[in-house]
């Protein structure tokens, strides 16, 4: 059973347009969401997070919006850029003894066209 | 700061032999876990570590040790591979919470292949 899911292997942008990236989870108990992006060959980087206990935070061009009711996440992203192309995760964690241990979603390929 | 780093970055075994696979980091984080990433797939966890001298299992543990013998590192060994253990394998860090969840920091991943 797979509790955080991104649909879409693959989203293609217009530089300079917006980009949504999805996520749904089933696991009402996460108390945190966090997005990470990789590229070829390296570790994944840290992105934005989100609290379960908010519906949105903002980070420069990147914001995430969370609906609990809908256990839906999604990452915008404004106005995208080509370094923008990537491989994006969508994770979940909680406190207490949960702290730190991720479960990651399938990831989304995200390219960003000249 | 060289942050979480792997040792090997590359790897080609034959099935049934074993290795170690070193993840060191110099942030003076006491939470270290190791992930494989398949493809299609998110990375799974395998095993993690809330402080030194303390193991425990994740998601994905079977055919895997792991030992935290020094807080700064955290070895993952294959006791004997197997196919379906080719896989990249990623390192992570996390400073303890006081409330609030902490940016954890991967290594640049080892990428391991049993023939």
């Amino acid at each position: 059973d797979q509790q955080v899911k991104q649909n879409s292997p693959s989203l293609s942008v217009q530089e300079g347009r917006i980009s949504i990236l999805n996520c749904d989870y089933t696991n009402s108990m996460f108390d945190y969401f966090l997005w990470y992006k990789k590229y070829p060959a390296e570790g994944p980087t840290f992105l934005i997070s989100i609290s379960s206990i908010k519906d949105k935070n903002e980070d420069g061009r990147f914001t995430v919006f969370l609906n609990k009711s809908a256990k839906h996440l999604s990452l915008h992203i404004v106005p995208s850029q080509p370094g923008d192309s990537a491989v994006y995760f969508c994770a979940a964690s909680g406190l207490g003894t949960s702290y730190g241990k991720l479960t990651f979603g399938q990831g989304t390929i995200l390219t960003v066209h000249p | 700061n060289a942050g979480v780093t792997q040792t090997p970055k590359f790897r080609v075994l034959k099935t049934g032999q074993s290795m170690t696979l070193l993840c060191a980091q110099d942030m003076n984080h006491e939470y270290m876990y190791w992930y494989r990433q398949d493809p299609g797939m998110g990375l799974r966890l395998i095993h993690y570590s809330v402080g030194e001298g303390t193991t425990a299992k994740g998601e994905v543990p079977d055919g895997y040790n792991v030992s935290r013998l020094k807080k700064q590192n955290f070895l993952l060994g294959l006791e004997s591979a197997a196919p379906s253990q080719t896989s990249v394998y990623f390192c992570a860090s996390i400073t303890e919470s006081v409330g609030t969840y902490n940016e954890q920091f991967f290594g640049p991943g080892t990428r391991l292949t049993v023939l």
